[in-house]
């Protein structure tokens, strides 16, 4: 069946760093790829998206292309804030199915 | 706008009570979602209702039932509460078309069972 798979965190970075969580996908069909961001006792929130193979999706600095010859979709920011700490979960919505598929979910800490 | 609301934030259970959680969303979406959330399992799927008028389970249904009480309107019940219930419970929703794969989320009960 469909699933993602992300690097485990807790990932430590001092601000201003450079970001990378690596998220990889199994799906049939052609899936749309998303990153959502949940900040301390809050619910989820969509960060960026991209539907279709080469798509990059952008949003408050952080982009990720949709890869499909690798089947990944990694997260970047070039320079990390304090504010960006959070758990970042990457998620496919498949073609076989009508529902999201998660990843464990990536622990961000940004240290000033 | 609100978006999606969640009643209660927080709920402390002893085991073998029931409660009934409450998610609303003023979007006009077709389709909303019942999830918890536990530590190292990201988030699993309990129920969905991709209509008004339609429930279907998800990876975790056990233990759970839900409504569909009009199209605002979807509620969790726990019948007879489980320390393994223990948990965070998000409700969300999506639209239509392109749309229904983006799921907007409320801000979480979070669940103790004693």
């Amino acid at each position: 069946g469909d699933s993602v798979t992300q690097m485990e965190g807790p990932v430590t970075l001092s601000e201003e760093a450079f970001l990378t969580i690596n998220c990889t996908y199994t799906a049939t069909g052609y899936p749309s790829l998303f990153w959502y961001v949940q900040y301390p006792g809050e619910g989820l929130q969509l960060l960026l998206k991209a539907t279709k193979a080469d798509d990059k999706g952008s949003n408050k600095g952080f982009e990720a292309t949709y890869r499909k010859e690798t089947t990944s979709f990694h997260l970047e920011k070039g320079s990390v804030q304090v504010s960006d700490s959070a758990v970042y979960f990457c998620a496919l919505h498949g073609g076989a199915t009508n529902k999201l598929i998660f990843g464990t979910g990536t622990l961000l800490a940004v240290q000033p | 706008n609100a978006g999606v609301t969640q009643t209660p934030k927080f709920q402390v259970l002893k085991t073998g009570q029931s409660m009934t959680l409450q998610c609303a969303q003023d979007m006009n979406h077709n389709s909303m979602y019942w999830y918890r959330q536990d530590p190292g399992m990201g988030l699993r799927l309990i129920y969905y209702s991709a209509s008004e008028g339609t429930t279907d389970k998800g990876e975790v249904p056990n233990g759970y039932n839900v409504s569909r009480l009009n199209k605002r309107e979807f509620s969790l019940r726990l019948e007879s509460a489980a320390p393994s219930q223990t948990s965070v419970y998000f409700c969300a929703s999506s639209g239509h078309g392109q749309g229904a794969r983006e799921q907007y989320f409320g801000p979480g009960t979070r669940l103790t069972v004693t």
